[in-house]
C-alpha cells in the first residue's frame, strides 16, 4: 500500500533562504511524482512532474529532485520569498490510474 | 482553456439537507477524479468516473454520497442528508485518457460547510 509522507510538516524562513521540502513514498513503482501548492482556501496549483525515469524537473527557482529506488523526492526553492508562503504538496498516482495518493503536506511560511 | 471548473466555490447547508457539487473538466479530458480534504489534512480520493460510467468508487463512503458523470454537462458530487462532519473541501481533477503520465490539473475546490 502506497503511502506519502511529507517533512517537516511545517516551516518558517526569513526572506531569502534557500530551503528543501521532503516527500516519501513506500512504493518506488511509480508513473511519476508531482509537487502542487495550496494557498489558503484555495486549490492546488500543480508546480512541478517528476516522470518515474527522469532524476529531477526545474521551473524557475523550484528544483524537484527525484530517486525511486530510496522513495524520496524533494522540492528545492532557491531564494525565498514572502509570496512562496503556502503549503506544498507531493503526490503519486498509483498504477491502477484511480487513486492519487497525497502527503499531507508542508505548511511553508517565509518572512518578509 | 478555462481549466477544471468547480462550483459552488462555497456551499452552505445545514444538517439534514443535500449538497451538490460540480465539475467541469478541462477541454478534451473525458476523466474525472473527486477528492475530499478534511481541514489540516491530505487529499483523499472519493471516486473516478469517465462520461457516464462509475470507474472506481472505492474512497467515497457507501451511504448518502454519490456521483455522476453524465454524456452532457458537469460531473455531480451528492451528498445527502448531510452532516457536520461531512464539512470539507472537495476538489475535481480532471485527465485525459492516459492518465498514468500526464499531470493532474484541479479544480479550485468547493468548499462545504455544515451547519
Amino acid at each position: 500500500k502506497q503511502e506519502v509522507t511529507q517533512i517537516p510538516a511545517a516551516l518558517s524562513v526569513p526572506e531569502g533562504e534557500n530551503l528543501v521540502l521532503n516527500c516519501s513514498f513506500t512504493d518506488s513503482a511509480i508513473y511519476n511524482l508531482q509537487w502542487f501548492r495550496q494557498d489558503p482556501g484555495k486549490g492546488l496549483t500543480s508546480l512541478l512532474l517528476i516522470q518515474s525515469s527522469q532524476r529531477e524537473q526545474t521551473s524557475g527557482r523550484l528544483n524537484a529532485s527525484l530517486d525511486k529506488s530510496s522513495g524520496r523526492s524533494t522540492l528545492y526553492i532557491a531564494a525565498s520569498q514572502p509570496g512562496d508562503s503556502a503549503t506544498y504538496l507531493c503526490a503519486v498516482p498509483l498504477y491502477n490510474n484511480n487513486d492519487m495518493r497525497f502527503g499531507a503536506g508542508t505548511r511553508l511560511t517565509v518572512k518578509p | 482553456n478555462a481549466g477544471v471548473m468547480q462550483n459552488p466555490r462555497h456551499l452552505v447547508r445545514r444538517r439534514g439537507q443535500e449538497a451538490r457539487l460540480r465539475c467541469s473538466p478541462m477541454k478534451g479530458h473525458s476523466h474525472v477524479y473527486w477528492y475530499r480534504q478534511l481541514p489540516e489534512e491530505g487529499l483523499k480520493f472519493m471516486v473516478y468516473l469517465q462520461k457516464e460510467n462509475i470507474i472506481d468508487e472505492s474512497g467515497m463512503p457507501k451511504e448518502r454520497f454519490s456521483a455522476e458523470f453524465p454524456k452532457e454537462g458537469p460531473s455531480i458530487l451528492r451528498i445527502q442528508q448531510v452532516v457536520r462532519g461531512d464539512s470539507a473541501a472537495y476538489f475535481c481533477a480532471s485527465s485525459p485518457p492516459d492518465r498514468g503520465n500526464t499531470e493532474a490539473f484541479f479544480g479550485q475546490g468547493t468548499r462545504l460547510t455544515v451547519v
